[in-house]
């Protein structure tokens, strides 16, 4: 089955200490997303990329990294200089940045900092 | 300003009711538009793509009004199962910015 797999799903971290989310898509997406979503809050885009090799700051990159060194593969190291890091991570990915195109998601990783 | 706005909400109604919601974007170069359903601590999904003349899907009926940059949703019959929180999807194209932005959403709560 085609998808976007997030791991872990629950994921819990010392403070000072930084953490990597796993995302994994084999849909052939192009483009492909991270965002965070805080309780009764919407989604806020971290980073996003549009190809291989190629990533661009959302808007609340800060404390946060990156890499795409693979086209199925967009992890997200939530670093310590993040002030509150404690949220809610969703992947997505699409089909390219072009019109008309939605996104998919996987079913996200609770970070929560001890 | 936001770039996407939404009444937060919640809306209570009673199954059955007719209930409609509204997002306003503020980027007149915005190419195309959604609405995504949320349940509680899951992942968003799409629930429909909006476009120009607008759509249909069942009790679903999205509408879009680029001149005063507006996008509306309508659930009719509504269902217990419809209980959830529609998000307003844009997916924005400006210098420095390609990506898909998300509103706050809007909470229903339909009641028996």
């Amino acid at each position: 089955d085609g998808g976007i797999t997030q791991s872990p799903k629950y994921l819990f971290r010392k403070e000072g200490q930084n953490v990597t989310l796993s995302c994994e898509q084999n849909l052939n997406h192009d483009a492909m997303y991270w965002y965070r979503q805080d309780p009764g809050q919407g989604l806020r885009l971290i980073y996003y990329s549009q190809i291989v090799n190629d990533f661009q700051k959302g808007d609340i990159a800060e404390g946060y990294s990156v890499s795409r060194e693979k086209k199925e593969s967009f992890p997200l190291t939530v670093t310590s200089a993040q002030k509150n890091p404690t949220a809610f991570y969703l992947c997505a990915s699409s089909i390219g940045l072009n019109a008309h195109t939605e996104a998919f998601f996987g079913q996200g990783t609770r970070l929560t900092v001890v | 300003r936001k770039e996407v706005e939404q009444d937060p909400g919640p809306f209570n109604v009673p199954e059955g009711a007719t209930v409609a919601f509204n997002c306003t974007y503020s980027n007149s170069a915005s190419q195309s538009f959604f609405w995504y359903r949320q349940d509680c601590r899951k992942e968003p999904k799409l629930l429909m793509s909006v476009y120009s003349s607008g759509n249909e899907d069942g009790r679903f009926t999205a509408q879009l009004n680029r001149a005063s940059q507006y996008i509306s949703l309508l659930i009719r019959d509504s269902k217990l199962s419809d209980s959830a929180t529609y998000l307003c999807v844009v997916n924005e194209d400006r210098p420095g910015r390609r990506a898909l932005t998300f509103g706050s959403g809007t909470r229903l709560q339909v009641q028996p």
